[in-house]
């Protein structure tokens, strides 16, 4: 099975740099997804990460590290419109690449 | 180009009542996912189709709960009876199998409210 963690909630302000976390504990592995979702609305693809290490699109990177379990969404630039919540999702390996969505982390941007 | 399209957008009916959703996938995509999403558990699996074939419907709550694909561009989600715990915004989602990463688009959910 899968097991996802990522912080329930953080408070960044604006035009600061945030780190969102997310752990996870999985049978197989065949890809990372971040989403963002701002209340109310649909969940928004961000980045996927399949390799080790930083993928970079404009303000929002992403970092993968497949034998830690680990990988963090980094938002810089922190503008108002930021504030959503970000979802970590896995996608297993093997029969069908079913995907596992994390809690998300509610991500609050103050001036 | 149309996203995932859903309907109704918003539905409140009343505890026992059938409920229909409604999902048109992204044209050319093969695959389609329902979610239930709530507070307390998040985004959550229902069932997931490929080339209109139910693959996984491990999530379905129970059988008070079915999921139909006619053809490639519809599917439903049915609720009979519903139930108030059933209150949740559902999502519809799809993607194209093979494609590099298998991105699933979502589309703008059904708030449900059941009395």
């Amino acid at each position: 099975g899968q097991n996802i963690d990522q912080p329930t909630e953080m408070t960044a302000t604006e035009g600061a740099i945030v780190q969102i976390n997310c752990t996870y504990q999985t049978s197989g592995f065949n890809g990372l997804f971040w989403y963002q979702q701002h209340a109310g609305e649909a969940p928004t693809f961000l980045s996927y990460n399949v390799l080790d290490g930083l993928e970079e699109k404009g303000r929002f990177s992403s970092f993968l590290s497949r034998s830690k379990g680990y990988s963090y969404l980094l938002l810089k630039e922190l503008q108002m419109k930021d504030s959503a919540s970000y979802l970590c999702a896995v996608k297993n390996a093997g029969g069908y690449q079913k995907v596992t969505f994390g809690i998300g982390t509610k991500l609050q941007v103050i001036p | 180009d149309a996203g995932v399209i859903q309907s109704p957008r918003h539905e409140v009916t009343e505890m026992g009542q059938e409920v229909t959703l409604r999902c048109k996938p992204i044209s050319g995509h093969n695959s389609l996912f329902w979610y239930r999403q709530t507070m307390m558990r998040g985004l959550e699996l229902l069932i997931y189709f490929n080339n209109n074939v139910p693959i996984d419907d491990s999530g379905m709550p129970e059988d008070r709960f079915s999921a139909k694909m006619p053809n490639a561009s519809f599917s439903t989600l049915k609720i009979q009876p519903s139930e108030p715990r059933d209150s949740a915004v559902y999502f519809c989602a799809s993607s194209l199998e093979r494609e590099y990463s298998e991105t699933q688009y979502f589309g703008p959910g059904t708030r449900l409210l059941v009395l």
